[in-house]
Parts: structure tokens; sequence; C-alpha cells
């Protein structure tokens, strides 16, 4: 079945340093892919998506690109901020059949000043 | 325009208890969506209601969750009863369209925790 992998958390880092967030996928044909974040106290927010292989979705300075030749999506971020400390969900949708979200198992990211 | 609402936002309960989550959807929302994530893992698909029927229910654990969407309008999703490896966060979502889930939004979740 459809399954999304991501990189095993806690990650800590300092502010204004790099972020990169790995997730991979395993689907039947090509799915649309997602980034979700979930702020403390807050519901699961849509971050960013691709539809199709080679898009670039980004947004709040958060990037992820598809790609379809190593089955990943991964998040990336220049520069990050204290307010950027939250989960991080890579979530896929099949373009055919049931629409479901299928969800990596988070990530959850703390920024120290 | 108030978001997807879900009460409580965190319940201890006991094992063998019963335990109802409730969901207020967006108004006018149709599509009404059960996610849970257990012990830190994946977030997992429950349930998908379209006004008051279940459009898919294939996600549903056991005979121990019961979702009802009495008029279409809030959810509850029951436990009875609960068990230890019932605990984690249930995720509410609600959409316009049909078939849109990408385009949902999430509740704040319920933390249960059974003891």
């Amino acid at each position: 079945g459809d399954s999304v992998t991501q990189m095993e958390g806690p990650v800590t880092l300092s502010e204004e340093a790099f972020l990169t967030i790995n997730c991979t996928y395993t689907a039947t044909g090509y799915p649309s892919l997602f980034w979700y974040v979930q702020y403390p106290g807050e519901g699961l927010q849509l971050l960013l998506k691709a539809t199709k292989a080679d898009d670039k979705g980004s947004n709040k300075g958060f990037e992820a690109t598809y790609r379809k030749e190593t089955t990943s999506f991964h998040l990336e971020k220049g520069s990050v901020q204290v307010s950027d400390s939250a989960v991080y969900f890579c979530a896929l949708i099949r373009i055919q059949g049931a629409q479901k979200l299928v969800f990596g198992q988070g990530t959850r990211l703390t920024i120290n000043p | 325009e108030a978001g997807v609402t879900q009460f409580p936002s965190h319940s201890v309960i006991e094992k063998g208890q019963t335990v109802t989550l409730r969901c207020d959807p967006i108004s006018g929302h149709d599509n009404l969506y059960w996610y849970r994530r257990v012990m830190g893992k994946e977030i997992k698909f429950l349930l998908h209601f379209v006004k008051e029927s279940k459009q898919d229910e294939s996600g549903m654990p056991n005979n121990r969750f019961l979702a009802e969407r009495t008029g279409g309008t809030y959810s509850t999703l029951k436990v009875q009863p609960a068990e230890l490896e019932d605990s984690g966060v249930y995720f509410c979502a609600s959409s316009q369209l049909q078939g849109r889930i990408a385009e949902a939004f999430f509740g704040q979740g319920t933390r249960l925790t059974v003891v």
C-alpha cells in the first residue's frame, strides 16, 4: 500500500540554521505530495504542496521539490526562526481512487534562539 | 469564520471506560473526516462523512469505535470500551467539496490518554 517515511525526530536547530526534513514515499502511480505543519496548540495546516514531478511547492520560506526519480519530497528552509518550532508531516494523496491523505510519522522541530 | 473545533482538547480515562469526542466542522462543509495519530506514529485515516452518511469507514480499527454525524452537522466519535492502545491524538477535518481532502481544514485535535 501507499506509505510515507520521514526522518526521525526530534530535530533541534539554532535560529538561522538551514533546515532539511527528509521525506520519501511509496505509491502506485503519481501521487500529489504535501507538507503539513502543526504549531503548538493548533490544528494541522497545509504548508505547501506539489502535484506533479519536478513541481516545487513553497510557502513561508519553506520549499519542497517533487522528485519522481528518488520518490522524495524533502522540506527545506534556508534560515529557520524560533516561530518555526512545530511538528511537520509529509503526506500524499493518490490521483486516482479514494481521496485519503496518507501521512508520515511526523518530525518535531525545535528552534533555539 | 470559525474553524474546525474539537472537544475536549484533552481527555484522560481509565481502561474500560467510554469516551466521546466531538467535532464541529466549518459551517457549510458537507465533508467531515476523522484521523488519528497513535503513539507518535503516522496520522491514519479513520472515516469520511458526506453530510450524515458514512462515505468511507475503512480506517475504523474495530467495533469499539462508533462515529455519528446526526443531521450532517457536528460529529461524534465514541470509543467504548477504551483500551490502552487507543491513546493518541484524534483529528477532525472538514471540506466543502467532496474528494478534496487536500483542501480540508483540520481541528487542533483531541489528545486521548487511556490509563
